[in-house]
């Protein structure tokens, strides 16, 4: 069965509003999350990585404060799309990297769309 | 990470083995080969994993050649259910350095089983 979740799965919003997508990882303690965002035909590029308890690490060209990563406990990360625009329109996914295993494990998916 | 190239695209009748090619000739020493599926509108899925040695699992055998420049995923009895695209990823090992966990996904290989 899964092992992280997503939550909500599909999200429609207005321009300008904020949207939080959360990833909860089951059964399991995830010391590390990682954020990626999927465009229509095109690969799964990342976005972020988040360890419990500390800062999450942007990959360069990805707005910090614009997506915002909260890693509060072994088992949820969340992001946050402040003020989205229609370019923010996309598949949103995240996986987790388990204490002692080898393996991402990843999430539904969120697909967000900005009106 | 090594740099992965995989067809765009194959095709494999339901019932028969479907064989995944990848070619990641500047592969290091503790690099490893990692396989993921991603099923449309779905988060990847993991395959399976290996460093030098062929692995199998219930899911489908990987086949590394000895001087690991390349690899062969194979699904012994494709259903219509394994249409996905497919993605051979190469990292270094899991928990060999900190913050080097993160997945670079290409553009993988859109395999359709044929009915």
């Amino acid at each position: 069965g899964a092992v992280v979740s997503q939550h909500p799965s599909r999200v429609i919003c207005k321009s300008g509003t904020s949207v939080k997508i959360e990833c909860r990882s089951l059964d399991f303690q995830a010391t590390t999350m990682f954020w990626y965002r999927q465009f229509p035909k095109q690969s799964l590029m990342l976005m972020a990585t988040s360890n419990e308890g500390s800062k999450a690490t942007y990959e360069q060209g990805v707005e910090k404060d614009k997506f915002l990563i909260n890693h509060a406990s072994l088992t949820l990360s969340t992001l946050t799309v402040t003020s989205a625009h229609p370019e923010d329109s996309s598949f949103y996914i995240c996986s987790a990297l388990f204490d002692g295993q080898e393996t991402q494990y990843f999430g539904p998916g969120t697909r967000l769309l900005v009106l | 990470d090594a740099k992965t190239t995989q067809p765009p695209s194959m095709d494999c009748a339901e019932g028969r083995a479907a064989n995944l090619p990848c070619n990641h000739s500047t592969i290091s020493g503790n690099e490893y080969v990692y396989w993921y599926r991603q099923i449309h509108s779905q988060g990847p899925q993991y395959i399976i994993h290996g460093l030098k040695n062929n692995e199998t699992n219930e899911m489908a055998s990987l086949i590394i050649t000895e001087d690991r420049k390349s690899s062969t995923l194979i699904l012994p009895h494709a259903t219509l259910r394994d249409t996905a695209v497919y993605y051979c990823i190469v990292r270094v090992g899991p928990k060999s350095n900190f913050g080097n966990e993160k997945l670079t996904f290409g553009t993988g290989t859109r395999l359709t089983i044929i009915p």
